[in-house]
C-alpha cells in the first residue's frame, strides 16, 4: 500500500488561508469516506484534527475544515496563527481494510 | 482523562524481538479498537496494525505481516505488540493509539522507541 501523496510544504502569512492537498486511489480515499487529519508538533505526539472527511473532534478549532473530491482529499486552515505552525498528515482507509498515511506536509506561518 | 501509557521499547539486534505493551485508562477499553502507530527518526507517520474492540478481529501493514503480533487483553486494559524477526527499519518511535475504527485515531500515548542495531 503506497503512502498517499501531500506536498512537502505549504506556507501562509498570518490570517490568511490555506489548503492541504492528499491523493490516493479509488481504493482508499476516493473509495471510502474515512480520512483523517493529523497536527503534530515537534517532539508530540500527533492530534486529530478531522474525522470521516469533514468531522471535528470536539475541542478543534473550526478554523480546520476538511472536504474530498474524487481521489483527493483536503484540509483548509482558514485565519492562519503562528501555533498552526507544525507538521500534518492525511490518513485513508483502504480497500483492504487497513490503514495508509499520507508523506507529511510541513506548514510554515510566515 | 484519556491516558494510554507505553513500554517495552529499547535496543535489540537485528533479528531479535521485543514486546511492547499499553496501558490504557480513562475510557472504556473493551468498547474501542486499538491500533500501533510508528515513525522514524525524522519520517512520517505509518500504520503498523489495529485490533477489533471484541471480536479481536486484527489487520496489519505490508512491512510486518507475519512478523508483528497485535494482542489485547481487556480485562487489564492493556494492548501487545511482539515484534519479532525485527530489522533496522522496524527502528522507530511506536505510538499505542486508540481507535474509531474508521481510520480515526482520536487518543495518542507518549510512544516507546524501539532501536534495532547491532
Amino acid at each position: 500500500q503506497s503512502a498517499l501523496t501531500q506536498p512537502a510544504s505549504v506556507s501562509g502569512s498570518p490570517g490568511q488561508s490555506i489548503t492541504i492537498s492528499c491523493t490516493g486511489t479509488s481504493s482508499d480515499v476516493g473509495g471510502y469516506n474515512y480520512v483523517s487529519w493529523y497536527q503534530q508538533h515537534p517532539g508530540k505526539a500527533p492530534k486529530l484534527m478531522i474525522y470521516d472527511v469533514s468531522d471535528r473532534p470536539s475541542g478543534v478549532s473550526n478554523r480546520f475544515s476538511g472536504s474530498k473530491s474524487g481521489n483527493t482529499a483536503s484540509l483548509t486552515i482558514s485565519g492562519l496563527q503562528a501555533e498552526d505552525e507544525a507538521d500534518y498528515y492525511c490518513s485513508s482507509y483502504t480497500s483492504s481494510s487497513t490503514y495508509v498515511f499520507g508523506t507529511g506536509t510541513r506548514v510554515t506561518v510566515l | 482523562q484519556v491516558q494510554l501509557v507505553e513500554s517495552g521499547g529499547g535496543l535489540v539486534k537485528p533479528g531479535g524481538s521485543l514486546r511492547l505493551s499499553c496501558a490504557a485508562s480513562g475510557f472504556t477499553f473493551s468498547d474501542y479498537y486499538m491500533s500501533w502507530i510508528r515513525q522514524a527518526p525524522g519520517k512520517g507517520l505509518e500504520w503498523v496494525s489495529y485490533i477489533s474492540s471484541r471480536t479481536g478481529y486484527t489487520n496489519y501493514a505490508d512491512s510486518v505481516k507475519g512478523r508483528f503480533t497485535i494482542s489485547r487483553d481487556n480485562a487489564k486494559n492493556s494492548l501487545y505488540l511482539q515484534m519479532n524477526s525485527l530489522r533496522a527499519e522496524d527502528t522507530a518511535v511506536y505510538y499505542c493509539a486508540r481507535d474509531r475504527g474508521t481510520c480515526a485515531v482520536d487518543y495518542w500515548g507518549q510512544g516507546t522507541l524501539v532501536t534495532v542495531s547491532s
